[in-house]
C-alpha cells in the first residue's frame, strides 16, 4: 500500500525490555520524524532524519535510539522501556521542497507495564 | 525549551457557530502550522503560514501569523459536526526541521 505505515499498531511490554517500533513510507521522502503524544503535552519530537544515515535529536530523545539505513524505513528503539515511555508514537515524513506538509502514520499505542 | 501555549484547551459549540483559537510562543517562529487530528489517526495539515501578518484561508478555516511572530490564530466559520477533533498549532524556526507543537484544542460540535 502507498503511504506511511507503522507497526505494530498496539504493543504491551514490560519495564526493561527492548522494543522497536517500525515506520515505512513508500514515497521516498527525504525527511522522517518520530513524535510521541501524551495528554497535556501535544506532540513532542523525539528524533528526525534528513536522509539515509543522517539523524538528529529532537525535544525528548533520551531513552530512544533511531537508525536510517534505507530511505523508506525509520525504526525507533526503546533500549530499556520505562513506564514513562507509555505513549502514542507517530511517525511522519515529508518531501524536502513541498512546503510544510508532514504526512503522519496512524500511530503505535505503547503500554509499558 | 520552547513552549507553545494553546487556548482554549477544549470547547463545546453549537453547529453553525464560529470558532476561534490561538497559540502563543515564548520565542519567535518563522513558520506557523495548524493541524487537525481525528480520533485514532495522525494529524493532518490544515494551513501553513510563512510570513508575519499573513492571513490564509482553507475553505471555512482562516489562520493568521501574528505580527510579533510569537502567536497565531485559527478561525473556523459556520462549524459542522465533522469539525470535531483536536486542533494543534505548531511552529518551526528557520534553519531547522524541529517542529514544536502546542497542547491542542479539543473541539466538540453539538448538532
Amino acid at each position: 500500500d502507498a503511504g506511511i505505515t507503522q507497526s505494530p499498531r498496539y504493543k504491551i511490554t514490560e519495564t526493561g525490555r527492548q522494543v522497536t517500533l517500525m515506520c515505512h513510507q513508500t514515497w521516498s521522502h527525504s525527511y522522517m520524524f518520530w513524535y510521541r503524544q501524551d495528554l497535556g503535552h501535544g506532540l513532542r519530537l523525539i528524533y528526525y532524519s534528513a536522509a539515509a544515515d543522517i539523524t538528529d535529536k529532537g525535544e525528548v530523545p533520551d531513552g530512544y535510539v533511531v537508525s536510517r539505513s534505507k530511505t523508506e524505513n525509520f525504526p525507533l528503539t526503546l533500549e530499556s522501556a520505562t513506564r514513562s515511555q507509555t505513549s502514542v508514537y507517530f511517525c511522519a515524513s515529508r518531501v524536502d521542497r513541498e512546503g510544510e506538509t508532514q504526512y503522519f502514520g496512524p500511530g503505535t499505542r505503547l503500554l509499558v507495564l | 525549551g520552547q513552549q507553545l501555549n494553546q487556548s482554549p484547551q477544549s470547547m463545546f459549540i453549537q453547529e453553525g457557530e464560529d470558532v476561534s483559537m490561538n497559540c502563543t510562543s515564548s520565542s519567535i517562529f518563522n513558520t506557523w502550522l495548524w493541524y487537525k487530528q481525528d480520533p485514532g489517526e495522525g494529524p493532518v495539515l490544515l494551513i501553513a503560514l510563512y510570513k508575519a501578518g499573513e492571513l490564509t484561508s482553507n475553505g471555512r478555516l482562516t489562520a493568521q501569523f501574528g505580527i510579533t511572530r510569537k502567536d497565531s490564530f485559527l478561525n473556523i466559520s459556520a462549524s459542522i459536526p465533522s469539525d470535531v477533533g483536536i486542533y494543534f498549532c505548531a511552529g518551526r524556526t528557520s534553519g531547522t526541521y524541529k517542529y514544536i507543537f502546542g497542547t491542542g484544542t479539543r473541539l466538540k460540535v453539538l448538532a
